[in-house]
Order: structure tokens, then C-alpha cells, then sequence
């Protein structure tokens, strides 16, 4: 059964850094690119970032540029977002999402239930 | 940045109901659209890409329909499971955006 679970998020303060983790099982991880997408409360789906099936390519929302690194350990199938300089405004529940193959290409075709951030002093 | 706007917000129905959502892109964005169904608690669910494609395994009573820049999701006879949340991407060029999410309510 494919599956991707989060883990990592919680509570923390702005200007502090957390890291994100999320374990994929089920499939070829290595195949596929992958990426972040959160919702911040009460707000509709925001894309953070995707990295390419083989590390190689990166891409971030202009609100993350700087901040968050994408990164995956393929021996673990283990994707992460690296969060530094967290502001109250990236309180969200982040996703990680597998993006489709050939025709499937840009859609995301299988999503993580999510894990809450919430950054407050 | 590619605007995506979808409408309504939310709406109230009945099982059995046909209910229409709708996404209109700010550009035109070559038909490249998804539709997706979140529940409470679970994981968001791919039901049509590219506008039109119905994904492996989701029933046919979810259907997309394209006309320019705009898109429409129709459920034909809505079931007890179809009461959810349902949004849509844009997936023409990065960044990726998405609608704002329309919930689908009992009545």
C-alpha cells in the first residue's frame, strides 16, 4: 500500500528553525519527484516545494526562498523540509506529495494526511 | 503567479444531488488542472487531471469539463461519502496554485 507519513511538526518560536521528515512506503521513492504543500488555517492549499526524483533539481515559493531546504534521503525513503526563520505566517499544516509520472506530470497523486506547525511566541 | 478562483465556497446538498464546482484560472493554462477531494483527517485524494481524466479507481460520478480558462468539477448523484472538501490546482507552470476550496455540505 503506497502511504507517505509525516512527522517533525509542533510548536516553536518565531526565528527558530524545525525540520520536517516524511517516510514513503509502497512505491519506487526514488522515482518520483516530491513535494511540500501546506494550508495555513482557514487559507486554501499553498505549494512550498519539490525536488526532482534524483535531488538534483529544487524549486521554492518566493514566501520560502531562503528559508526552507527540500532535500531526500534515498537509501531511507525519507523526504524533508528544513524550516529556518520561521514566521507566525508559515503556522500551517504541511503536506508532502508525490507528483505523478508522464501524463500524470505536475498533479499530485498521492498526499500525506499532514503535520501541524504552529510558530508563536 | 497563476490565480486560481473557485467557487462557491461551499454548498448545500442532498445525496442523490448533482452538484457543479467551478475554477477559473487568470491565464490560460492549456487545460493543465487537477481536482482533489480532502476529508477530515485524511489525507487530499487526486480525483481528475489534466481537466478532464478521471484517475484510476475514482468513480465516474466525478467528472471535469474544460471550456477556456474555465473548469468544472460534477459529482452526478452524490453519495454519502462525497460530503467533503474539494479544491483545485493549477498545474501549467510553477508556482503550482490552487482554488480555494469548496465544501460540500449535507443539506
Amino acid at each position: 500500500q503506497e502511504e507517505l507519513v509525516e512527522s517533525g511538526g509542533g510548536v516553536v518560536q518565531p526565528g527558530r528553525s524545525l525540520r520536517l521528515s516524511c517516510a514513503a512506503s509502497g512505491f519506487t521513492f526514488s522515482s518520483y519527484s516530491m513535494h511540500w504543500v501546506r494550508q495555513a488555517p482557514g487559507k486554501g492549499m499553498e505549494w512550498v516545494a519539490v525536488i526532482s526524483f534524483d535531488g538534483m533539481n529544487r524549486y521554492y515559493a518566493d514566501s520560502v526562498e531562503g528559508r526552507f531546504t527540500i532535500s531526500r534521503d534515498i537509501s531511507k525513503n525519507i523526504l524533508y523540509l528544513q524550516m529556518n526563520s520561521l514566521r507566525v505566517e508559515d503556522t500551517a499544516e504541511y503536506h508532502c506529495a508525490r507528483e505523478g509520472n508522464s501524463d500524470e506530470s505536475g498533479y499530485f497523486t498521492l498526499w500525506g494526511q499532514g503535520s501541524l506547525v504552529t510558530v508563536s511566541s | 503567479d497563476i490565480q486560481v478562483t473557485q467557487s462557491p465556497s461551499s454548498v448545500s446538498a442532498s445525496v442523490g444531488d448533482r452538484v457543479t464546482i467551478t475554477c477559473r484560472a487568470a491565464q490560460d493554462i492549456s487545460g493543465h488542472l487537477a481536482w482533489y477531494q480532502r476529508k477530515p483527517g485524511k489525507a487530499p485524494k487526486l480525483l481528475i487531471y489534466s481537466a478532464s481524466r478521471l484517475q484510476s479507481g475514482v468513480p465516474s460520478r466525478f467528472s471535469g469539463s474544460a471550456s477556456a480558462t474555465d473548469f468544472t468539477l460534477t459529482i452526478s448523484g452524490l453519495q454519502p461519502e462525497d460530503f467533503a472538501t474539494y479544491f483545485c490546482q493549477q498545474a501549467e507552470s510553477f508556482p503550482l496554485t490552487f482554488g480555494g476550496g469548496t465544501q460540500v455540505e449535507i443539506k
